[in-house]
């Protein structure tokens, strides 16, 4: 069964410094895998995707991911954290099962960002 | 406007009560989901539909029971509210190769 983890409840980062929060997956296929963001009292806004192509993905707001097959990771990472980009951030992989193109999503990451 | 519109955005229940959550989208996708959001569980899927004539439930559908009443809207009922539903429900949408699912604003769903 697919899966998504999450291991940090919370990330703590200061203004200006980089950032990663961490994902893992575990697929039975090729993995598509999504990050997406929640601000307090919103939705969940799309970030950016992996499907295939370049390892190395490009997001909204200055945010990327690296896709690493051997560590079946995909971190989300931003060089210069804001505080405005305090919020809960959401890994998700692609159902390959019997909700094909049902998102199945990891328990999110708080990422506090102090001025 | 938004691509993806629940209403209400907040409610508050009795347990008991037949409560119904609207989802409307003009994203023109064909897939449809609603979601539910408790701290420290992430979204879990409730129910899902390809098309109008295609619904399917999700991973979390005991009590819950949805309508599909033109492509772009679905609606969540709660036939009879329990106190442990109290979450934050999302809807949302996909094209048929639902790469990118896009969610709605959530309704926070509060039964006393």
């Amino acid at each position: 069964a697919q899966s998504v983890a999450q291991p940090e409840d919370q990330v703590n980062v200061a203004e200006g410094n980089p950032l990663t929060v961490k994902c893992t997956y575990s697929v039975s296929g090729n993995p598509y895998l999504f990050w997406y963001v929640q601000y307090p009292n919103r939705g969940l806004q799309f970030l950016l995707k992996y499907i295939t192509g370049d390892n190395l993905v490009k997001g909204s707001y200055g945010f990327e991911a690296e896709f690493n097959k051997s560590q079946t990771s995909f971190h989300l990472k931003k060089p210069s954290a804001l505080v405005s980009d305090s919020a809960l951030y959401f890994c998700a992989v692609r159902d390959y099962g019997g909700s094909q193109g049902n998102l199945i999503f990891g328990k999110g990451t708080k990422l506090s960002v102090k001025p | 406007d938004a691509d993806v519109t629940q209403t209400p955005r907040n409610r508050i229940t009795k347990t008991g009560k037949r409560i119904m959550l609207e989802c409307s989208q003009t994203k023109g996708h064909d897939r449809m989901y609603w979601y539910r959001q408790d701290p420290g569980l992430g979204l879990r899927l409730i129910y899902y539909s390809f098309d109008v004539k295609d619904i399917n439930k999700g991973e979390i559908s005991d009590g819950y029971s949805v309508s599909r009443q033109a492509q772009a809207k679905f609606s969540l009922s709660l036939e009879s509210a329990i106190p442990n539903q109290t979450a934050l429900y999302f809807c949302a949408t996909s094209n048929r190769y639902g790469n990118t699912i896009y969610f709605g604003e959530g309704s926070w769903l509060t039964v006393v």
